[in-house]
């Protein structure tokens, strides 16, 4: 079956570093992959797509990475800040969006 | 704000009974997406839209139905409710077809089964 794994434990991490989360998933030949945050009772914001034929992408602090082969993605924010802390989900959907399936979500710390 | 408004806020009701749940998408979006998120399990997908037809269907219980309307607001319907029903139902909106985006989220509405 589908499996989208991400990192149950929770990452801290010292402001001004780099956070890296990792999305690896089985079973699945995604069109494209999201990355979203989560804060805790809120809904999901949408952060950035990549398409499977894209090897990376950037906005502004952030990158995120797609490896098929591999069936990972790696989603980077760079110089860190305690506002970037919360829950960060990564989601595949299949061409045509027609069913868009989430990851467990990793929580992120940001300390000062 | 997302753009996407469900109502109501906050539910809470008793096991056997019935709700109705609502989302309005965001203005354009002809897709909506609804899932269910419990404290111990992340997004579970429970359906999708598009422009009025179901076209996808996840972990969706039988006790449970959906349905898009002409002005593109849809509505999930929880019947017999049980305990174990209580959680943040999420609607969601996009556009697939259309150059591709995310998903935008409204706010939840949190369904209490005491």
């Amino acid at each position: 079956s589908q499996k989208i794994e991400q990192n149950s434990e929770a990452l801290n991490i010292q402001e001004g570093k780099t956070a890296t989360l990792t999305c690896n998933y089985t079973n699945y030949s995604p069109a494209y992959l999201q990355w979203y945050r989560q804060d805790p009772g809120r809904g999901p914001v949408f952060l950035l797509l990549i398409r499977e034929n894209e090897k990376e992408k950037r906005k502004e602090r952030l990158k995120v990475t797609f490896d098929t082969t591999l069936k990972q993605s790696l989603f980077h924010i760079t110089a860190s800040q305690p506002a970037d802390s919360a829950t960060y989900l990564c989601a595949l959907a299949s061409g045509g969006y027609q069913k868009v399936t989430f990851g467990t979500g990793t929580k992120l710390q940001v300390i000062p | 704000d997302s753009g996407v408004t469900q109502t109501p806020k906050h539910l809470i009701t008793a096991t056997g009974q019935r709700v109705t749940l609502r989302c309005s998408p965001r203005s354009g979006d002809l897709s909506v997406y609804w899932y269910q998120q419990s404290l111990d399990q992340g997004l579970q997908f429970l359906i999708q839209y598009y422009n009025g037809e179901e076209r996808a269907k996840g972990n969706i219980l039988e006790r449970f139905s959906a349905q898009q309307f002409p002005d593109l607001h849809s509505e999930l319907n929880l019947s017999s409710l049980e305990l174990g029903d209580s959680a943040l139902y999420f609607c969601a909106s996009g556009s697939p077809g259309q150059a591709p985006g995310g998903l935008y989220f409204g706010a939840g509405t949190r369904l209490s089964v005491l």
